[in-house]
């Protein structure tokens, strides 16, 4: 069974820092890894999406990175903003579990001004 | 574009009641799924569909839950009779392919039950 965690919980940062979120799961036979954000009362926006046969994906200040063979990903947020402040989630489609993405618990990102 | 949309967005019920909730996915999605997360815990997967067809049901938890896709387009997920532990956040997301193509998700529907 496919089991996601991501670490920490919860992170608060100054303005203008660069940072990293982690993501593993357990099992390796994955079709992709998505990364969200939800902002509070607000349903899920998609940040990058990375295929199994990819190493990352970029857009604007994130990058994120997949590591299929060990379980990790991670996502880079380049001098971040108090706009992004909000959970951020992880969750992979496995090969063996139909399309049903499996999610991690997220992790509450505050950026302070 | 109009992207996933849900309704209600809030409902509060008293237990023994019945819900339902809806989504109208992305036109033109095949693929259809329902989420959901309770209090404290990470958001789990309830069913798919592919247009019409329940594809995998295995996560809906019990046979309180019905969920419909007439014609293939928008669904609905009822709730009959709610419990206590059924109050949480229930996304719907929509999705054009299967395992290369981004679920899009809705906003959700905050279900309490009281």
């Amino acid at each position: 069974k496919q089991e996601v965690t991501q670490i920490p919980a919860a992170l608060s940062v100054p303005e203008g820092e660069n940072l990293v979120l982690n993501c593993s799961f357990t099992d390796s036979a994955i079709y992709n890894l998505q990364w969200f954000r939800q902002d509070p009362g607000k349903g899920l926006t998609s940040l990058l999406l990375i295929q199994s046969s990819q190493r990352e994906q970029t857009s604007g200040r994130l990058n994120a990175s997949l590591d299929k063979s060990s379980g990790r990903s991670t996502l880079y947020i380049a001098a971040s903003q108090p706009g992004d402040s909000a959970t951020y989630l992880c969750a992979v489609e496995g090969q063996t579990s139909g399309s049903r993405l499996t999610f991690g618990e997220g992790t509450q990102l505050t950026v302070n001004p | 574009e109009a992207g996933v949309t849900q309704f209600p967005s809030h409902s509060v019920i008293e237990k023994g009641q019945t819900v339902t909730l809806r989504c109208d996915p992305i036109s033109g999605h095949d693929n259809l799924y329902w989420y959901r997360r309770v209090m404290g815990k990470e958001i789990k997967f309830l069913l798919h569909f592919v247009k019409e067809s329940k594809q995998d049901e295995s996560g809906m938890p019990n046979n309180r839950f019905l969920a419909e896709r007439t014609g293939g387009t928008y669904s609905t997920l009822k709730v009959q009779p709610a419990e206590l532990e059924d109050s949480g956040v229930y996304f719907c997301a929509s999705s054009q392919g299967l395992a290369t193509d981004t679920q899009y998700f809705g906003p959700g529907t905050r279900l309490t039950v009281l």
